[in-house]
């Protein structure tokens, strides 16, 4: 069966990194995009980036660009969200989710537990 | 960006009764060369993650209750419980994947009356 386990999540002050990562299984992990989305606590869900199955197209939203990359390990079926100069507003549970196969504009069919990160002082 | 807009922000509703959820996009996520609307529901129940309901507007996820629908084309979209029962009091959200990036809508909360 289809598992998505994030790991990495924990409490880091502004303007520090941090990197999370998502262990899978139970399908071919190379011939599907994934992505990351978030929930800051109480709020809705906010779409953060995704990688397509070749790696070959990353987009990500505005509020991350130029501070946040995904990355992937075919090898190691894991994908990666590196955060960088992180802000108190990115406090939130991140989910990584399964997107399409072999495209990526498709729904996400899998959702890992989440894993909270806080930035705080 | 398209902006998703779901209506009611909350909803209770009597068990058995029918509960209708509606999600509206700021532009078409129609897409005409295969007729397929780039739209999903996903139930979220409390302490955990979303879980996907419905796909292309109006495909049931595999193992999703036929007590679920979905309908709507183009901008205008609809969620129906036909007959509500405990456990589907949650979190509601409507997701365009037409065009990157992705949006959901702010979410319906639904409890029992």
């Amino acid at each position: 069966q289809v598992q998505l386990v994030e790991s990495g999540g924990g409490v880091v002050q502004p303007g520090r990194s941090l990197t999370l990562s998502c262990a899978a299984s139970g399908f071919t992990f190379s011939r599907y995009t994934m992505h990351w989305v978030r929930q800051a606590p109480g709020k809705g869900l906010e779409w953060v980036t995704f990688i397509s199955y070749d790696g070959g197209t990353k987009h990500y939203a505005d509020s991350v660009k130029g501070r946040f990359i995904i990355s992937k390990d075919i090898s190691e079926n894991t994908i990666y969200l590196q955060m960088n100069s992180l802000r108190t507003e990115d406090t939130a549970v991140y989910y990584c989710a399964r997107g399409g196969l072999e495209t990526y504009s498709d729904r996400t069919d899998y959702w890992g537990q989440g894993s909270l990160v806080t930035v705080s002082s | 960006d398209i902006v998703m807009t779901q209506s009611p922000d909350s909803l209770a509703v009597s068990l058995g009764e029918r509960a209708t959820i509606n999600c509206k996009s700021s532009q078409s996520v129609l897409y005409s060369s295969n007729n397929k609307n780039y739209f999903a529901w996903y139930q979220q129940r409390p302490g955990q993650p979303p879980k996907l309901l419905i796909y292309w507007a109006s495909t049931r996820e595999s193992g999703v209750p036929d007590r679920f629908s979905g309908s709507g084309s183009g901008t205008d979209f609809t969620l129906t419980i036909s007959s509500l029962q405990a456990e589907d009091v949650a979190v509601y959200y409507c997701q365009q994947y037409y065009s990157s990036p992705i949006t959901f809508g702010q979410g319906t909360r639904l409890e029992i009356k």
